[in-house]
Order: C-alpha cells, then sequence, then structure tokens
C-alpha cells in the first residue's frame, strides 16, 4: 500500500525565513511520481512540481526548491526567503504507474508567514 | 494545465436531498476523479470516473450514496444522495490531462453545507 506523512501539521515563520516542508513516502512500487500542491485560503489546488522516481535531482524554480531522497524516501520542499503569499496549506502526494492510477495525498502542512 | 468547471461552486442543502455535481473540463482527459475535502483535512479518494462505465469506488464510498457518470472523456457528474450534515465537505474534481506528465489538475471545488 501506498502512504504520505506530513508530520509537520502547521509552521509558523516570519518573513524572510526560510522554511522546508518534510514528505516521507512509502511504496513497495519502484516507478513512481511524487507531487507537491498549494492550498492558498480561496481554497484552489495549485500544482508545483512533479518527480518520477528516476529522477533525484534536486530542483529550483525561484525561491522554491525540492530535495528528493530515494534512500531516505523524502521529498522536501524549501522555500526561501518566505513572503506573506506563501501561506497556504501544502500537500504532498504519490502516484503509482501499477495498476490503477491514484493519488495519494498527506494531511497537509499549514504554512503561515507573519509580516 | 486546463480549465476545469464545477458546478455549483456552493450550495446549501436540506438533509435527505441529493445534490448532483457537474465538472467540464476544456482538454482532453484520461483520467478523471472525485476527492471529497472536508473542512481542515487532507483529500480523500471517492473515486475514479471510468468514461462509459461505472466507477472505481474507493473503501468507505458506494455507487448509492456517491453515484457518479462519465458519458464522454471531458464530462462528469457527482450525486451525493441522501445528504446528511457529515456530507459536508468540498468535493473536488480532478483530471490528468492527455499529453501532459501525469500531474493532477482540480477545479475550484464545490462546498455543500447540510442543514
Amino acid at each position: 500500500a501506498q502512504k504520505v506523512t506530513q508530520a509537520q501539521t502547521e509552521i509558523s515563520v516570519v518573513e524572510k525565513e526560510d522554511v522546508t516542508l518534510d514528505c516521507v513516502y512509502e511504496t513497495r512500487d519502484t516507478t513512481y511520481y511524487l507531487f507537491w500542491y498549494k492550498q492558498p485560503p480561496s481554497g484552489e489546488l495549485v500544482f508545483l512540481i512533479r518527480r518520477n522516481s528516476f529522477d533525484e535531482q534536486n530542483e529550483i524554480s525561484g525561491r522554491y526548491s525540492w530535495n528528493f531522497q530515494k534512500s531516505t524516501s523524502s521529498f522536501n520542499f524549501t522555500i526561501t526567503a518566505s513572503q506573506v503569499v506563501d501561506s497556504a496549506v501544502y500537500f504532498c502526494a504519490l502516484s503509482v504507474a501499477s495498476g490503477t492510477y491514484k493519488y495519494i495525498f498527506g494531511t497537509g502542512t499549514r504554512l503561515k508567514v507573519l509580516a | 494545465s486546463a480549465v476545469i468547471s464545477q458546478k455549483p461552486s456552493r450550495d446549501i442543502c436540506q438533509r435527505g436531498t441529493s445534490l448532483t455535481i457537474q465538472c467540464q473540463v476544456d482538454s482532453q482527459v484520461t483520467m478523471m476523479f472525485w476527492y471529497r475535502q472536508q473542512p481542515g483535512q487532507s483529500l480523500t479518494l471517492i473515486a475514479t470516473a471510468n468514461q462509459g462505465s461505472e466507477a472505481t469506488y474507493e473503501s468507505g464510498f458506494v455507487i448509492d450514496k456517491f453515484p457518479i457518470s462519465r458519458p464522454n472523456l471531458t464530462f462528469s457528474t457527482l450525486t451525493v444522495s441522501n445528504m446528511s450534515p457529515e456530507d459536508s465537505s468540498i468535493y473536488l474534481c480532478s483530471v490528468v490531462i492527455r499529453g501532459n506528465t501525469g500531474e493532477l489538475f482540480f477545479g475550484e471545488g464545490s462546498r455543500l453545507t447540510v442543514l
């Protein structure tokens, strides 16, 4: 069975601080995909990134960066120099290529960036 | 990405009634799912909407309570039947777009309140 764990329920930081959101996943499949989504107070889910299991390169997009480590089954998300607009709930998700395509979501981490 | 339109965006319903939510996508999709997000919670997969055949339901969700139709590639409906206050939730349509790399895109959600 697949599982995604986001142990951090809520994080508060002051603007301009860096913050890392943790994601640990479980799967027996060798081919799988990992995702991060942002859900701002408006409620809409926004896709941020997709990673496949064969690509362990870290990725940077502006102030966002992602660290994928298969050895620890983690796919962590770092926001550098956080801003108030980063305040949202962030979800990590997993899907596997075998059988029915299902997307399993973690419980989410609520990030509050204080001015 | 794609434009995913959900109707209604919100509704207040009486106990015992049923409500049908529509989801229309402006692109060809390979997969279509319905999720539920209860207040302050993560996303729970209700079912995979299969084109022209019965939906595939997750554990804890049954067709009598959540009938789903998907008559073509770009349209689906979810009915919440015989509603109770426990059904108060956001219901989200999500899709994988044909030709994309497998990320899920979400509609804006339908927020149902059952009195």
